[in-house]
């Protein structure tokens, strides 16, 4: 089955800096989702990136797609507090469920 | 439009006893998604309705659980005899058909806690 691996599990940055999360697969991506969840909350859809080598942006949030690596970055800018929370990402292997990995962990200090 | 629905938000219960879980989807959507989420994990598929029918149960840990989806709208997720292994946040997600590329529309959760 597919597993999903997600790097760092944790990360606390300084507002204002850069930070970038991963995420990669053991199979063949067809779809890699990114979403954000706080605590208390459910998940809260940021992109979908389907082709190799897709980019997309949603304000300050960059997501990345290599199909090659079977690999998909998360780029935030400027952090700002509101960043702070749990970010997911979600594929599916051919026709199967969707597999989500296990988190990172973003808190931004002022 | 408002989005997933899920009651209740916390459900504390004893071991053995029976619970339900409701989902009411965004309107329009026909696939309705059931995740568990342990802490510390992502969510974990547990069933998937493709109008009534459930099209995949594969996720389903056991038959202590079960999903029905009658009118093809709201989904009541139902767990007999508890254990406290089943302890963890339920999800509720939606999308308008159940294509790879339909993005899920998560809910807020059902945090149930066995004692």
């Amino acid at each position: 089955s597919q597993e999903l691996e997600q790097s760092p599990q944790s990360l606390i940055v300084q507002e204002g800096k850069n930070l970038t999360i991963n995420c990669t697969s053991s199979k063949t991506l067809y779809g890699l989702y990114w979403y954000k969840q706080k605590y208390g909350e459910g998940l809260i859809f940021l992109m979908m990136l389907q082709k190799g080598g897709e980019e997309k942006s949603h304000e300050k949030i960059t997501a990345k797609l290599d199909e090659k690596k079977q690999q998909s970055s998360l780029h935030i800018t400027a952090s700002q507090p509101s960043h702070a929370g749990i970010y997911l990402c979600g594929a599916h292997s051919g026709n199967t469920p969707l597999v989500f990995g296990k988190g990172t962990r973003l808190s931004v200090i002022a | 439009g408002a989005g997933v629905s899920q009651t209740p938000s916390n459900k504390v219960t004893e071991k053995g006893k029976y619970v339900e879980l409701r989902c009411d989807p965004i309107s329009g959507h026909t696939a309705l998604y059931w995740y568990r989420q342990s802490l510390g994990q992502g969510p974990e598929f547990l069933i998937y309705f493709q109008g009534t029918g459930a099209a995949d149960d594969s996720g389903l840990p056991n038959d202590r659980f079960f999903a029905v989806r009658p009118e093809g709208s709201v989904s009541t997720l139902k767990i007999q005899r508890t254990e406290r292994g089943d302890s963890a946040v339920y999800l509720c997600a939606s999308s308008w058909t159940s294509g790879l590329t339909d993005t899920q529309y998560f809910g807020p959760g059902t945090r149930l806690t066995v004692l």
